[in-house]
């Protein structure tokens, strides 16, 4: 489900660590879900995808876990670059793929 | 994000004024969503379009917001006597179908009213 808030979560990593965001969902019929970034003045980017009958998938850099037991998902960005600094949203569809409901977001801010 | 054109990037209204998005999906695409996102919020979904239909405008306002997708041209999204509240982040995203997994967003559209 969504929530929204006036102060986003923030995570301050240091260039070359790992980066661990996530995302709480609370239907659990919810079969399909999308991480997307979006840098500052920009529009949202896809990331990654992952639908329910998998638990993981990776991309280049980037892996998402989905652990349906308990209605979470997560992002793992490795060897975060500065560049990956941004705002990271999940997203999950409604009646159409392009409905989208998006998380409240998380800040990702990487120092050199 | 690849292709959705938006204009204008910044507009300031005042109080009372009209305010029209404008909004040029991927070449090919004939699925166009907007959504609004306030400051420090995530997007939130207004309205699907296809060419000449709405398809669910569940997300609008009831009054002094419309849009349309018309058979030539970009889509538009209107919002008509803007108060404060309306200034936010406008985007608009394109699909090529209703199974594509992936929507292509606009850089935005960002209203400001006085």
């Amino acid at each position: 489900g969504e929530s929204v808030g006036l102060h986003l979560p923030t995570l301050s990593v240091q260039e070359g660590d790992n980066s661990i965001i996530n995302c709480a969902y609370s239907n659990s019929a919810s079969d399909y879900f999308i991480w997307y970034k979006q840098e500052s003045g920009k529009g949202p980017q896809f990331i990654i995808d992952i639908r329910s009958n998998m638990d993981k998938r990776q991309g280049q850099r980037v892996t998402v876990l989905l652990n349906k037991t308990v209605k979470h998902l997560s992002l793992q960005i490795a060897a975060t670059q500065p560049g990956d600094s941004a705002v990271y949203f999940c997203a999950e569809p409604g009646t159409s793929y392009g409905k989208l409901t998006f998380g409240q977001g998380t800040i990702l801010t990487v120092h050199p | 994000n690849a292709g959705v054109m938006q204009n204008p990037r910044h507009l300031v209204r005042r109080r009372g004024q009209e305010a029209r998005l404008r909004c040029s999906p991927v070449k090919g695409h004939s699925h166009v969503y907007w959504y609004r996102q306030l400051p420090e919020e995530g997007l939130k979904f207004m309205v699907y379009l296809q060419k000449e239909n709405i398809i669910d405008e569940s997300g609008m306002p009831k009054e002094r917001f419309s849009a349309e997708f018309p058979k030539e041209g970009p889509s538009i999204l209107r919002i008509q006597q803007v108060v404060r509240g309306d200034s936010a982040a406008y985007f608009c995203a394109s699909s090529p179908s209703l199974e594509a997994g992936e929507l292509f967003f606009g850089e935005g559209s960002r209203l400001t009213v006085l």
